[in-house]
């Protein structure tokens, strides 16, 4: 089992439309988690960091975390083309222990 | 304006010479970190460092070696005992929490090497 599970996709959906990415983790020590986007060929950019159970909002984006279930997910509202591309969880399992799923490559269509 | 700087953007080398990549940061953050990335296989952690003249292996450092001599640099050695050095590679830092304060980025270096 890897420590951060993403599926790979592509999750295809229209312009307008709510994008949901889903992640989960294995390690229950995890403390905090972090989205990432990559458009292709270029360096990850953080949107969204998570640390406690529940929602969180910053613009068209929503991370939610429930840590019960070990699962983070990422919701896109309004998705744009623009927001096609890779979008990379990451977990905090430890000190210095920043682990990475695959990533889940997205597709708006217009 | 703060930022991590990686250079080359593109690197190309002949199999058997090692390479090394330069990453320069002005955010004063403590800690340093390489990444290697191949499709298919996300992030994988090479080498980090938390202070200056300190760094610890990650989880595929063989093949590899770092110094940290200054606080805002962190240089990559890829020696010609990695065996398929081929990759992206990101450099990347994190502010004092290295807890919970996450990862900034550098526009990476492509290295090719056959």
């Amino acid at each position: 089992q890897k420590e951060v599970e993403q599926n790979s996709g592509p999750l295809s959906v229209p312009e307008g439309a709510i994008a949901s990415l889903n992640c989960t983790y294995s390690d229950r020590g995890s403390q905090s988690f972090f989205w990432y986007r990559q458009y292709s060929g270029k360096s990850p950019e953080l949107i969204m960091s998570i640390y406690s159970n529940g929602d969180k909002e910053d613009g068209r984006f929503t991370a939610q975390l429930n840590k019960a279930s070990q699962y983070v997910s990422l919701l896109i509202r309004d998705s744009q083309p623009s927001d096609s591309a890779t979008y990379l969880c990451a977990v905090n399992r430890g000190f210095q222990k920043l682990v990475f799923g695959t990533g889940t490559r997205l597709l708006v269509s217009p | 304006d703060g930022g991590i700087t990686q250079s080359p953007k593109y690197l190309f080398r002949k199999e058997g010479q090692n390479v090394t990549l330069s990453c320069e940061q002005n955010l004063n953050h403590d800690a340093m970190y390489w990444y290697r990335q191949d499709p298919g296989q996300g992030l994988r952690l090479i080498y980090y460092s938390q202070i200056v003249n300190d760094f610890q292996k990650g989880d595929i450092a063989e093949g590899y070696s770092v110094s940290r001599e200054k606080k805002e640099s962190f240089p990559l050695t890829v020696t010609s005992a990695q065996k398929n050095p081929t990759a992206f590679y990101l450099c990347a830092s994190s502010g004092r929490d290295r807890q919970n304060s996450p990862l900034h980025f550098g526009n990476g270096t492509r290295l090719t090497v056959t």
